[in-house]
């Protein structure tokens, strides 16, 4: 069964700090991995990775893919309380082509 | 804004009830999903539309069915409502119907009491 397991499930950092979210995923037929962040409404997409071994960036944060350990993280830098969000793990392909999201990471930045 | 746009915001009603959510998708889109997020469950996708056809389906239930419109519209119906359904539903979009980034609208909250 095609599945996405994401860690940890929460944390709660100071301002400052650097975070690595991972995700790792069991899916047949593969083909993206994306990542959102969710607030209070909805989820905005961050990155889709295809390619693995290539970096996506934007700003702070990055992602990675490994298409052989079959794992993405998602790192932000200097975290700001803005950052406070569930982020998605979202792996789209399998049997019937549909994006099963993991449960989430629930991201605290106190100031 | 994501261009994606459901309606109602909330809906509050009773266990047997049936209800319809609407989902206007962003401009140029042609796929439609529907997801189903509770604090149990996690986002769960229901159902994809790719230009007025049903083109994936995840774990939707047979009291809920959904189409696609002409104008790419879509609507989620849910009838013979359960505690359980009481959930935040979202529909989502994106061009085309395999691997795009999809857009989430801001969902449409279903309280059932």
């Amino acid at each position: 069964e095609d599945k996405v397991v994401q860690s940890p499930l929460s944390l709660v950092v100071h301002e400052g700090d650097t975070v690595t979210l991972n995700c790792s995923y069991e899916v047949t037929n593969f083909r993206s991995l994306l990542w959102y962040k969710q607030e209070k409404k909805a989820p905005t997409f961050l990155f889709m990775l295809t390619s693995s071994g290539i970096e996506k960036k934007s700003g702070r944060l990055s992602s990675i893919l490994d298409k052989k350990e079959l794992f993405s993280i998602l790192n932000i830098t200097a975290t700001q309380t803005g950052d406070s969000a569930v982020y998605l793990c979202g792996n789209y392909g399998g049997a019937t082509n549909k994006l099963i999201f993991g449960t989430g990471t629930l991201l605290a930045v106190q100031p | 804004d994501s261009g994606v746009t459901q309606t109602p915001k909330h809906l509050i009603t009773a266990t047997g009830q049936r209800v319809t959510l609407r989902c206007s998708p962003r401009s140029g889109d042609l796929s439609v999903y529907w997801y189903q997020q509770s604090l149990d469950q996690g986002l769960q996708f229901l159902i994809q539309y790719y230009n007025g056809e049903e083109r994936a389906k995840g774990n939707i239930l047979e009291r809920f069915s959904a189409q696609q419109f002409p104008d790419l519209h879509s609507e989620l119906n849910l009838s013979s409502l359960e505690l359980g359904d009481s959930a935040l539903y979202f529909c989502a979009s994106s061009l085309s119907d395999g691997g795009q980034p999809q857009h989430f609208g801001d969902g449409t909250r279903l309280s059932i009491l």
